[in-house]
This record gives structure tokens, sequence and C-alpha cells, in this order.
């Protein structure tokens, strides 16, 4: 079964340094997606970036950069230059089927990030 | 800010009490998701409606049912509420069950039910 992992259940980075958030994931499908998410308080999640398993290169959206290691089973966020409004809680998932279809999402547990002034 | 709306935004309700959670998708999507998000958790996935009819279900009892609407507006109704039921539920929504590549699921902002 696909299982996603973040160990780092808080961080605090100075404002405009930049932070790397980890996942690891776990699946025997050899076709995958990766998502990474960003919830502020106000609940909605935010699509950030995505990286499919065939994807020759990382992802990359703005600030936002994702270090996809296939062999490791691993797809950090990095972003760069951290503003105070990147100051929310930041979900790594993935895609799983429902039906042979990828129809649903599994997400870690979060990391929340905390930009200091 | 995403075209998907959820009502009410939050809710007080005793345990034993029914509820029912609304949320209007995107325009032109025709998939309404269902997650079930408790405190310091990440979302997990409870169903699945697509053209008015369930999809795919999580592993949530069937006290959890929902309904899609021809307008694709979707419900979601929980009865003989427990206290663990105390969560946000977001709705998210896609077009085909999202069977592309990128993130085409877009939430809203989700209901935050507390129950006493």
């Amino acid at each position: 079964a696909q299982k996603i992992t973040q160990t780092q259940p808080g961080m605090f980075v100075q404002e405009k340094e930049a932070v790397t958030l980890d996942c690891t994931y776990d699946t025997s499908d050899p076709s995958y997606g990766l998502f990474w998410y960003k919830q502020p308080s106000s609940g909605e999640m935010i699509f950030l970036i995505y990286q499919g398993s065939y994807d020759q290169q990382n992802a990359t959206e703005g600030r936002y950069s994702l270090n996809f290691q296939k062999a490791r089973k691993s797809a950090n966020l990095v972003i760069s230059a951290s503003q105070l409004g990147d100051s929310a809680m930041y979900f790594c998932a993935m895609r799983d089927k429902i039906k042979d279809r990828d129809d649903k999402i599994i997400f870690g547990k979060g990391t929340r990030l905390h930009i200091l002034p | 800010e995403t075209g998907v709306t959820q009502s009410p935004t939050h809710l007080i309700k005793t345990r034993g009490q029914q509820v029912t959670l609304r949320c209007s998708s995107q325009s032109g999507h025709n998939t309404v998701s269902w997650y079930q998000q408790a405190l310091g958790q990440g979302p997990q996935f409870i169903f699945q409606y697509y053209r008015e009819e369930e999809n795919g279900r999580g592993n949530f009892p069937p006290r959890f049912s929902g309904l899609q609407f021809p307008n694709y507006s979707s419900e979601l109704n929980v009865n003989a509420l427990e206290l663990d039921d105390s969560a946000l539920y977001l709705c998210a929504s896609s077009l085909a069950g999202f069977s592309g590549a990128t993130g085409e699921l877009f939430f809203g902002e989700g209901s935050r039910l507390t129950v006493l």
C-alpha cells in the first residue's frame, strides 16, 4: 500500500533563507505521482508542485522545487528565499488508485513551517 | 482562490446527532471527493462521487454517506455522531477523477465540525 512519511512535525526558519521539507514515500507501483500542498490557517489545501515518477527532471514552480530522488524514494520540497507568508502546514501526498484509475490522494502528516522575521 | 465552496464553515453538534455538510464544485468539474482531517493529521479520503454515483470509498463506516446532484454539487452526511468525528471536512473537485497528470484537484476551505 502507498505510504507517505514526513518526519519533521515543525520547523523554524529565518525569513529569506531556503528551507527543505522532507518527504519519503513507499509504493510498489512503477507509475506514480507526488504532490506538495500548502495549508494556511484558513484550511484550504493549495497545490504547490507535482512530480511524476517518469519525469526526467525535478519539478520547479517559482520558488518551489522538488528534489526527487527515486532510488531513495524521497521527494523533498525546497522553498527558496522564504517569506513570512510561507508560514503554514505543508503536506506531501501521493496519488492512489480507485478502480484502476488514479483518483484519490493520500497525505503525510504534514510539517508546520514557521518563518521568522 | 478556487471555485470550491463549502458550508457551513463551522458547526457544533452533540454525540448521536446527525450532520450534513455541503460542497459546490468548481465550474466544469464533475467529480467530488471528501476528506476528513483530524487535528494535527493529514487529510484522510472518505469517498468520491462521479456523475452522481459513489466511485470509491476509504476506510469509513456506513454512517458516513454522501450524495452528488446533477449540478455536481455534493453533500456529506454523518449519522450518530461520535466525539472522534470532530475534524475539518474538506471537499475537493476535479474533472473525471483527475486521471491526468498534475494537480487538477481543487480544495475548498473546509467545514470544521466539533462534536461535544
